[in-house]
C-alpha cells in the first residue's frame, strides 16, 4: 500500500516534554515537509528536506528539530522550547514540478 | 502584506449555485498553483493545480489564473453539501519550491 503515513494519529504532550512526530513514506519522493495549522491560520511551514542528511528551517522552526537519514522518513520532534505546541501537523511529500501530497496528520494538544 | 491571501469567509451559497473563491499572491516570480480541499479534522486533498494563464476545468470545478494580476481562483458548479470545507489556495515558486498556504475561506452549502 503506498503512500505518506503519519503517527500517531492523536498525541499528548505534557509541560516540559519532548515528543515526536513520525512520518514515513514509500513513494520514493525526495522532498518531505513539514507543516503546522492552527484554527484560521492556513498550513505554516516548520521545517523541510529535499534531499537525505540535510534539511532546512521554514518559517516557524523555533522549538521543533528534524533528521532525514533515510528517503523513507522524516520525523519531528516537538521540544520543550516550543511554548504553545497544541496544533494540526502534517507531513507533506512532493516531487519535482508536482503538487504535495498529505499524511493524515497528528493532532497535538499540552496536557 | 501576506504572501498569499484568500477572501474572506466564511462563504454560504445555496445548492446548486456557483462557490467562487478568490487568491491573490504577491511573489511574480511563482510558478505553481494549487487548490486544496480540506474536511474538518482531515489533512488537505488536492483539487486542481495550475501552471499557465487562463482556465483549467476538470468537471464541476474551475480553475482561473491570471498572473499579470496575481490572481488565482477557484469556481465550484452546482455545489452541492458535500461540498462544504476549508479550501486552501497554495502557491509554489520554484519545482522544488515550498509551497505557501493562504489561511483558507470555509464554504458552506446549505439545502
Amino acid at each position: 500500500d503506498g503512500g505518506i503515513t503519519q503517527s500517531p494519529k492523536y498525541l499528548f504532550r505534557k509541560e516540559g516534554q519532548n515528543v515526536t512526530l513520525s512520518c514515513e513514506q514509500n513513494l520514493n519522493h525526495d522532498a518531505m515537509y513539514w507543516y503546522r495549522q492552527d484554527p484560521g491560520q492556513g498550513l505554516r511551514l516548520i521545517y523541510y528536506s529535499q534531499i537525505v542528511n540535510d534539511f532546512q528551517k521554514g518559517d516557524i522552526a523555533e522549538g521543533y528539530s528534524v533528521s532525514r537519514e533515510k528517503k523513507e522518513s522524516f520525523p519531528l520532534t516537538v521540544t520543550s522550547a516550543q511554548k504553545n505546541p497544541t496544533a494540526f501537523y502534517l507531513c507533506a511529500i512532493q516531487g519535482r514540478d508536482t503538487e504535495a501530497f498529505f499524511g493524515q496528520g497528528t493532532r497535538l494538544t499540552v496536557v | 502584506q501576506k504572501e498569499v491571501e484568500q477572501n474572506s469567509g466564511p462563504l454560504s451559497v445555496p445548492e446548486g449555485a456557483i462557490a467562487s473563491l478568490n487568491c491573490t499572491y504577491s511573489d511574480r516570480g511563482s510558478q505553481s498553483f494549487f487548490w486544496y480541499r480540506q474536511y474538518s479534522g482531515k489533512s488537505p486533498e488536492l483539487i486542481m493545480s495550475i501552471y499557465s494563464n487562463g482556465d483549467k476545468e476538470d468537471g464541476r470545478f474551475t480553475a482561473q489564473l491570471n498572473k499579470a494580476s496575481q490572481y488565482v481562483s477557484l469556481l465550484i458548479r452546482d455545489s452541492q453539501p458535500s461540498d462544504s470545507a476549508t479550501y486552501l489556495c497554495a502557491v509554489r515558486t520554484t519545482s522544488y519550491g515550498k509551497l505557501t498556504f493562504g489561511q483558507g475561506t470555509i464554504l458552506t452549502v446549505h439545502p
